[in-house]
């Protein structure tokens, strides 16, 4: 009965491999979001989605690339992975894609990247 | 660029005291504001809100402070208890806009 779910929970990788972090929620949101948590707790918007469509895209690599099959799904692909991708990734939905509205926040994933 | 933060990066509070986690904020277009809470090894969740034309607003042991004169936040913990022990956000936004900004979060722990 999990609310927001993402796995895998901690993914260790080489630099330069592909990769790919999923995402679903059951709460039947709209949108959905990726944020990066960095070694400071630092928490940065991603990207976001409503209804399938990239509403925020900030200023990331062109090598995280989202992908959304569903509302229900919002899935995070990594290519040619480096040591400052390693990070905690969360995933995070919203009814309406407005920042007043609240966002749930998944368990998390944490990449490491040797 | 214009960001949320926090004044400290720890406050480490005796158990059963009243706690106070600060926020300065620097975007005077913000008008949202929101406090989350983080559990080790969890995602953040919801606290509380306050939109800024209120000063106060109080939730279940939690009160929430504004003060847009000074762009000020703060979250205030009441009889905090050891399950309080986590990392604490703010954020903020416009309201009509898309993303929320992030503070730099600060490390509650709660002495026995």
């Amino acid at each position: 009965d999990t609310a927001v779910s993402q796995t895998p929970k901690y993914l260790v990788t080489q630099m330069g491999n592909d990769k790919s972090i999923k995402c679903e929620q059951n709460l039947g949101h709209d949108t959905m979001y990726w944020y990066k948590q960095d070694s400071k707790k630092f928490l940065k918007i991603m990207f976001s989605y409503n209804n399938k469509e990239l509403i925020i895209n900030e200023t990331v690599p062109n090598r995280f690339s989202p992908k959304s099959p569903d509302k229900a799904h919002l899935n995070l692909h990594i290519n040619s992975l480096e040591l400052g991708d390693s990070a905690v990734y969360f995933c995070a939905s919203s009814q309406e894609p407005l920042a007043t509205d609240t966002q749930y926040f998944g368990p998390g994933t944490r990449l490491t990247v040797l | 660029g214009e960001s949320v933060g926090l004044h400290l990066p720890t406050l480490s509070v005796q158990e059963g005291d009243n706690s106070i986690i600060n926020c300065a904020y620097s975007n005077s277009a913000s008008d949202y504001f929101i406090w989350y809470k983080q559990e080790s090894g969890k995602g953040p969740q919801f606290i509380i809100d306050i939109r800024s034309n209120m000063d106060k607003r109080q939730g279940q042991r939690v009160t929430v402070l504004l003060n847009k004169t000074v762009k000020h936040l703060s979250l205030q913990i009441a009889a905090t208890q050891p399950g309080d022990s986590a990392v604490y956000f703010c954020a903020e936004s416009p309201w009509s806009d898309y993303k929320l900004s992030f503070g730099a979060g600060t490390t509650v722990t709660v002495r026995a």
